[in-house]
């Protein structure tokens, strides 16, 4: 079936130990979404790639980082996890930017930062 | 700034009751899709209403999309315990917008 893979579905790191998160897609979609969910809120949007064009939220903060080598791959880098970095973090996919087309998450990867 | 509310908020019910829950905003959608998320999973998509006035259903689900594309309802008829999760709306205005979320409803259904 197509669909939106992340991996690790969980994840442990140290406080300030960089840590890399993948998301792969079998859609062909041409945009990758990379969102934080924290407790009980709403997800929140990190940045997407349209292609190979990457669109970064304002108020993401620098710590936080993305890479799409291809159009099956995106990965999210966080340079120096905090504690508040502790979060689900869920990438989505889309196959345009047209107001009509629907957003496909994956199972999300639950990161803990001790 | 696009803003999506959801009420209510929180919502216990029993088995077999039904309900409705809301979406709404001052701002006009392209789309708007619903979905559900269990914990630790990430959110599945349930529908997307594209056309205003537009009614999907999905089994024991109806999704209505205001005739203004401003908002939109999910009644579910005879819940049950299965259909407890967080219910996510998320809209997008027009080409090259982001996806605009609400902040969910969470549904408990009691046996």
């Amino acid at each position: 079936d197509a669909m939106v893979i992340q991996n690790p579905r969980y994840q442990v790191t140290q406080f300030g130990k960089p840590v890399t998160l993948s998301c792969s897609q079998t859609l062909n979609h041409n945009v990758m979404y990379w969102y934080q969910q924290k407790s009980s809120q709403a997800p929140k949007l990190l940045f997407h790639y349209y292609d190979k064009d990457f669109n970064n939220e304002a108020d993401t903060p620098d710590n936080f980082q993305s890479r799409r080598p291809n159009t099956s791959f995106c990965f999210l880098d966080i340079r120096s996890p905090g504690l508040g970095d502790a979060a689900m973090y869920l990438c989505a996919t889309s196959r345009d930017l047209t107001g009509g087309e629907t957003q496909y998450f994956g199972p999300g990867t639950r990161l803990l930062v001790l | 700034t696009q803003l999506l509310e959801q009420s209510p908020q929180f919502l216990s019910i029993q088995e077999g009751e039904n309900l409705t829950v809301y979406c709404n905003s001052s701002s006009v959608f392209s789309s708007l899709q619903w979905y559900r998320q269990e914990p630790g999973e990430g959110p599945v998509l349930l529908v997307t209403v594209v056309t205003g006035g537009e009614v999907k259903k999905l089994k024991r689900l109806t999704f209505q999309f205001g005739d203004a594309r401003k908002d939109s309802s999910l009644h579910i008829t005879a819940a049950q315990p299965g259909d407890t999760g967080l219910y996510l709306c998320a809209g997008r205005g027009n080409y090259g917008q982001n996806f605009v979320f609400g902040p969910g409803t969470r549904l408990s259904v009691l046996p």
